[in-house]
């Protein structure tokens, strides 16, 4: 697609279930980055994909967070055992060819943990 | 990562002049100042990015004293649509926001 696509756009879930959420980059770009928003603040930087490293997972809050990238495109954020303080949008990003090249973001995921 | 401190909140009036200033005492050697710009219920989009003194895109223009320690936002002419939050970001990426964790943001309010 033209752009960064984010799915599901919302999603509810219960404390302690796991959730997935999806991140299609745009077509050849190597780099790919997730954050978290919650309300009414700034991104924080959860995770780093740049081509075939390994994955710089130094914001990732907790161990019941992970992602993984697949062939190099698209991208699954993992969290497991939701808490309600996990309640926030996900964004993702991808830029060309790591940080030196301009990122651009998806729509986000909003998601609230009940 | 250096800390960066803007307003909570600016209002102004369409054909404006807006300047929001970012404060970042920690900045270090490598570190640009970028600006990014979010409206509601979307992703953030890059703005300008500077490293020292002035630089000046179609959109808006950048001022960096020599310090450094602080960088001004200026928006020519708003209008309702420049309705938005502002975020000013500090690390070694030059382009887009990379590992930075972004402040609080400065919410522009454009009145008719």
């Amino acid at each position: 697609g033209a752009g960064v696509s984010q799915s599901p756009s919302n999603k509810v879930t219960e404390k302690g279930k796991d959730v997935e959420l999806r991140c299609d980059p745009i077509s050849g770009h190597t780099a790919l980055y997730w954050y978290r928003q919650s309300l009414g603040q700034g991104l924080e930087f959860l995770i780093y994909f740049q081509g075939n490293s390994a994955p710089d997972k130094s914001g990732l809050p907790s161990d019941r967070f992970s992602a993984e990238r697949t062939g190099g495109s698209v991208s699954t954020l993992t969290i497991q055992r939701t808490q309600q303080e996990d309640s926030a949008v996900y964004l993702c990003a991808s830029s060309l060819d790591g940080m030196n090249t301009e990122a651009f973001f998806g729509q986000g995921t909003r998601l609230t943990v009940v | 990562l250096a800390k960066t401190t803007q307003p909570i909140s600016m209002d102004s009036y369409e054909g404006q002049e807006v300047n929001i200033t970012c404060s970042h005492n920690n900045i270090a050697t490598n570190d640009y100042i970028t600006w990014y710009q979010q409206f509601p219920s979307q992703g953030p989009r890059f703005i300008i990015q500077g490293y020292k003194t002035k630089v000046t895109n179609e959109v808006a223009s950048l001022f960096i004293p020599a310090d450094r320690k602080s960088s001004t936002l200026s928006l020519p002419r708003v209008s309702l649509s420049d309705t938005a939050v502002y975020y000013c970001l500090v690390g070694e990426s030059t382009t887009n926001a990379g590992k930075s964790t972004f402040g609080d943001g400065t919410t522009l309010t454009v009145k008719p």
